[in-house]
């Protein structure tokens, strides 16, 4: 099993519709949570950046964690055709970076015009 | 101000050749990360640097891998003999100080194709 489960899609969606992108995780020293976006040919960009249960917002974009279950979601709202990318779900544990980021294979999302 | 850099963009070898891939972090980071990408994998981190110290070398690949970094700023990863599993775009990422909370920021890459 791997650490980090992620469905790779792709998820096609029309425009303006809500999105749900998930990751389920196995190893619960992860801590720190975060969602990148990659675009193709480029590096992934910072989305959002979680470390507690819960949920955080930021604009369009809602990022949630259950620790309890492992599991962490990413909803984009009033999805637009720019947020066509690769979704990547990414974690890390307590104490210090060493460990580097663990990453989901990444959900390749298409929003249609 | 200027985000992670990474040198060659695409990088086209045969096998047996040695490539060295470069990264310049951004300015003042002090913690260092490569990470390899491939279609099979995903995302894998591979090494990190705390100052020009990469104190676990343990997530290279293999010993034909190996990185440094001079001056507590660029770093070069270089691959030995390259083998075509070693095909995959290669990402820096830099970080203001090594610590698990801390934003890791990426560069865009370098594409190598090993032929």
């Amino acid at each position: 099993q791997k650490e980090v489960e992620q469905d790779p899609g792709p998820l096609s969606v029309p425009e303006g519709a809500i999105v749900s992108l998930n990751c389920t995780y196995s190893n619960s020293a992860f801590q720190y949570f975060m969602w990148y976006r990659q675009y193709s040919r480029k590096g992934p960009e910072l989305l959002m950046y979680t470390y507690s249960s819960g949920n955080k917002e930021d604009g369009r974009f809602t990022a949630q964690v259950d620790k309890s279950s492992k599991y962490i979601s990413l909803f984009i709202r009033d999805s637009q055709p720019s947020d066509s990318a690769t979704y990547l779900c990414a974690m890390i544990v307590s104490g210090g970076g060493a460990d580097g980021l663990t990453f989901g294979k990444g959900t390749h999302l298409i929003i249609q015009p | 101000g200027a985000g992670v850099s990474q040198s060659p963009s695409n990088k086209v070898t045969e096998k047996g050749k040695d490539v060295e891939l470069r990264c310049d972090p951004i300015s003042g980071h002090t913690a260092l990360y490569w990470y390899r990408q491939s279609l099979g994998q995903g995302l894998e981190f591979l090494i990190y640097f705390q100052g020009n110290s990469a104190p676990d070398k343990s997530g290279l690949p293999s010993d034909r891998f190996s990185a440094e970094r001079t001056g507590g700023s660029v770093s070069t990863l270089t691959i030995q003999r390259t083998q075509q599993e070693d095909s995959a775009v290669y990402l820096c990422a830099s970080s203001l100080v090594l610590a698990s909370e801390d934003t890791q920021y990426f560069g865009p890459g370098t594409r190598l194709t090993v032929l």
